[in-house]
Order: C-alpha cells, then sequence, then structure tokens
C-alpha cells in the first residue's frame, strides 16, 4: 500500500539546539500532519497542514514548532529551540482528503533531547 | 473535551482464541470511530472506520460495532493467529476537527 517515509528514524541532539524532522508523505496526498507519543503515553495530535497553511493546531504546538512543506518536497516539522519535554516518538501522516479520510503514518522519528 | 479510553494495555492469547478490547469514548459531537494497528517498526495503520449512519465494520476478520447509547466502540475477532499481535488503537474522529484523538493502545500478543 501507500508509504510515508520519515527521515531520520532517530536523532539525538542537546537542549535548546534546532531539530527539523523529515516526512515524505504519500505522493497525491493533499493533507498532512504531525503526532507526538511520549514513552508509555497516548499518540496526540499536534498539527495538520492543507494548502501550504497550518489548518488546525493543538494546544503542544509551541510557539517554538514550525511546519512546511516548500515546493512539495518533504513536509517538516522544525523545533527552534528544543526543550526536554520534546523527547517523543513523532509521527508524520498524510490523507487524499481531510474530515474522516484514512491517514497514512511513516514509521515515527524518535527524538531524544539531552 | 474529546477524550478516548481503552482500559486494556494488553491482552496474552493463545492461537484461535476469541479476542475482544473494550473502547468507550466521551465527545459532544457524531464522531466517526476508526481502529487503527501498528506493527513493530511501522507506523499505525487503518484497520477499519464505522460511522454514525452504519454502526458496524467489518475487515481482516475484525469486526466493531459502536453503539452510541453506551458511547462504546469494542473490536473483537473470533479466531486470532499469531500475525495479529500488534498493538491496537481506538481511534475518534470528529466532524470539526481532521486531528484524530487516539486511545493509549491495547498491545495483544498471539502465541502459538
Amino acid at each position: 500500500g501507500p508509504k510515508v517515509l520519515q527521515i531520520p528514524s532517530h536523532q539525538i541532539i542537546d537542549m535548546g539546539q534546532m531539530v527539523t524532522l523529515n516526512c515524505d508523505p504519500v505522493s497525491n496526498h493533499l493533507y498532512f500532519y504531525w503526532y507526538k507519543q511520549i514513552l508509555g503515553q497516548q499518540m496526540e495530535f499536534l498539527v495538520n497542514f492543507y494548502n501550504g497553511k497550518v489548518m488546525e493546531k493543538s494546544k503542544l504546538f509551541k510557539d517554538q514548532f514550525s511546519v512546511e512543506r516548500p515546493d512539495g518536497s518533504y513536509f517538516t516539522l522544525k523545533i527552534q529551540p528544543t526543550a526536554l519535554e520534546d523527547s517523543a516518538v513523532y509521527f508524520c501522516a498524510s490523507s487524499l482528503s481531510g474530515q474522516y479520510a484514512e491517514q497514512f503514518f511513516g514509521p515515527g522519528t524518535r527524538l531524544t533531547v539531552l | 473535551g474529546d477524550s478516548v479510553t481503552q482500559m486494556q494495555g494488553q491482552v496474552t492469547l493463545s492461537e484461535d482464541d476469541f479476542l475482544f478490547i473494550n473502547c468507550t469514548y466521551s465527545t459532544t459531537w457524531y464522531p466517526t470511530l476508526f481502529w487503527y494497528v501498528q506493527y513493530p517498526g511501522e507506523g499505525p495503520q487503518l484497520l477499519l472506520k464505522v460511522t454514525t449512519a452504519n454502526n458496524k465494520g467489518i475487515s481482516r476478520g475484525f469486526e466493531a460495532t459502536y453503539d452510541k447509547g453506551t458511547t462504546s466502540f469494542h473490536l473483537q475477532k473470533a479466531s486470532v493467529q499469531e500475525s495479529d499481535s500488534a498493538v491496537y488503537y481506538c481511534v475518534l474522529g470528529e466532524s470539526y476537527a481532521q486531528g484524530l484523538t487516539f486511545g493509549l493502545g491495547t498491545r495483544v500478543s498471539v502465541f502459538p
């Protein structure tokens, strides 16, 4: 089936540094999402992105977070600066349409902030 | 706010056993409900989807029934196989939002 890729699979950085997580969504999909899962906790929605804009974001999507997808390339999540509580697995997802559509998830990027 | 509760963190079964995972949800709107399954090293993938219109979904031998009265959405399978070992998430989708609300997940381990 359709695949979403995420690069890198693991990232370790020092607190205060910037990090960019990359997502290669399914090629014809139009809606893009990031979710965050802290070990042992529920996966939580961060943000969704459509037509070059953030459509919806949760309270977890702090001011230090930003997303973009320049010219149809990777869909990225940037955190600047990072904090210890940003350590988690971040999942990217994409869907062909919006509401209620099947979301296809990548395998996740495990981010460790020291 | 919206929430999903899966009380069973772990279920251990033998092949051909019956699987039942309990899920309850809380929302003020009319949700669509999903079960996603996650295999080791992969992201979650859709197993089945149920809307208020049809109340039941069936896929790959799994069945889920949606009960508005008790706000429950249980997943069951009559006879599990070792390949069904995975984490199963009960997930809520709302009409006013595109982000999904996930339950904590139930880790199902099936032994031959």
